[in-house]
Parts: structure tokens; sequence; C-alpha cells
């Protein structure tokens, strides 16, 4: 079946860039998704990439997507103490409405 | 409303209590899921309404999870006999509309505790 891994911490200093990984085994992913969730909160989606792209720019986030390695990354411009949460990658194929979610990458800023 | 609304916020229940969980979503959305996020962990799809067709229930854990929708508005998720293995936050998520979008918008959540 499908399944999404990430890394579970990351720390890293403000105004630093944070880059959050993800690898999927679905080679029939079409969607990927980043979402974020703050403490006692549900998720907010950040962005997404469709497979047939290997890149998508909004204004502080940057993703990569390798279809060939099946990996995905999240990078954070210019980190600041806001942005810490947890990030959630996810997937999903064409066969499958449902998201299959990774357990999420607890991103720490510190001052 | 402006986004998924999920009542309650919180639930506390006895073992062997049957409890409900309801799920607002977006006004003119077709697609609505349930997931379940135990502690430190990510979310595990449950069950997936699409208008008028039959749900895909294939996430559901066991017979005592079940949910019902009504058209394309409320859904409720009812668990029978809760376990303190059911204690979790429970996600709702609505997803389409006129522009056919797929991307899931998530509620706040059900925190369930399980005494």
């Amino acid at each position: 079946g499908e399944d999404v891994e990430q890394s579970l911490f990351l720390s890293v200093r403000e105004g630093d860039s944070s880059v959050i990984n993800c690898t999927y085994t679905d080679s029939s992913s079409t969607y990927l998704y980043w979402y974020k969730q703050e403490p006692g909160a549900g998720l907010q989606l950040l962005t997404y990439i469709f497979s047939n792209m290997d890149m998508k720019q909004d204004q502080r986030l940057t993703v990569l997507l390798n279809k060939k390695d099946k990996h995905l990354s999240l990078r954070i411009a210019d980190t600041q103490t806001g942005d810490s949460a947890i990030y959630f990658c996810a997937e999903r194929n064409t066969g499958r409405r449902a998201l299959t979610f990774g357990s999420g990458t607890r991103l720490q800023v510190q001052p | 409303g402006a986004g998924v609304s999920q009542s309650p916020s919180n639930k506390v229940t006895e073992k062997g209590k049957d409890v409900e969980l309801r799920c607002d979503p977006i006004s003119g959305h077709t697609a609505l899921y349930w997931y379940r996020q135990r502690l430190g962990q990510g979310l595990e799809f449950l069950i997936y309404f699409q208008g008028n067709s039959a749900p895909d229930k294939s996430g559901l854990p066991s017979d005592r999870f079940s949910a019902e929708r009504t058209g394309e508005s409320v859904s409720t998720l009812t668990i029978q006999r809760t376990q303190q293995e059911d204690s979790a936050v429970y996600l709702c998520a609505s997803s389409g509309g006129l522009a056919g979008t797929e991307t899931q918008y998530f509620g706040p959540g059900t925190r369930l505790l399980v005494l």
C-alpha cells in the first residue's frame, strides 16, 4: 500500500531557511500536499503540487518534487517563530480520493 | 460558513458509551472525508462521501464505527461501545465545488478522550 515518510523533528534559527523532506512509495501519486498544524488547531493547507511539475514557488515557500526518487521537499525561506508547527506531507493517487499522510515533522524555530 | 466546522470540539466519555461527532462542510463542497489522528501521528483515513454515491468505508477500523451524510451537507460519525484506543482527534475535511477542485480543507477536529 501507499506509505509516506517524514523525519520527526527539525530545529532552525529565525531567519534561516528550513527544508522539510518527505518520501513516498506510490508511483501513481497525482497530487502532493503540504499541510501545517499549529498546537490545538486543525490542518491548514500550505501548498500543493501536481506530479507533472518539479517545482512550485509561493512567496516564502518552495516545493521541489523529484518524481524519479519519489522525494518531495518544502523549503521555507526566512523562517519566523510563527512558522513553528507540525508539517504534514500527503499524497493522493488517481484511484483514491482520500489522502495518505506522513507522521509529520515538528519544526522548531529558535529566536 | 466560511470553513469546515466540527462539534463538539472536545468530548470525554466512558468506555462502552456511544458518541456522535458532527461535521459541517464548506457550502457547495460535494466531497466529505473523516480522518483520525492519534497522538503524535499522522492522519488515518476513515470514510469518504461523494454526492449521492455509495461512501468509501475502506478506512473504518471496525464495525463499531459508522458515518452518515445527508445529501451534500452535514455528516455524523458515530462510534459505538467506545474503547480507550478510540481516543484521538477526529478531523473532517471537505473538497469540491463548482470549480471541481480536489483540495481538501480541514475542520478544527473533535478531540475524543475515552476513559
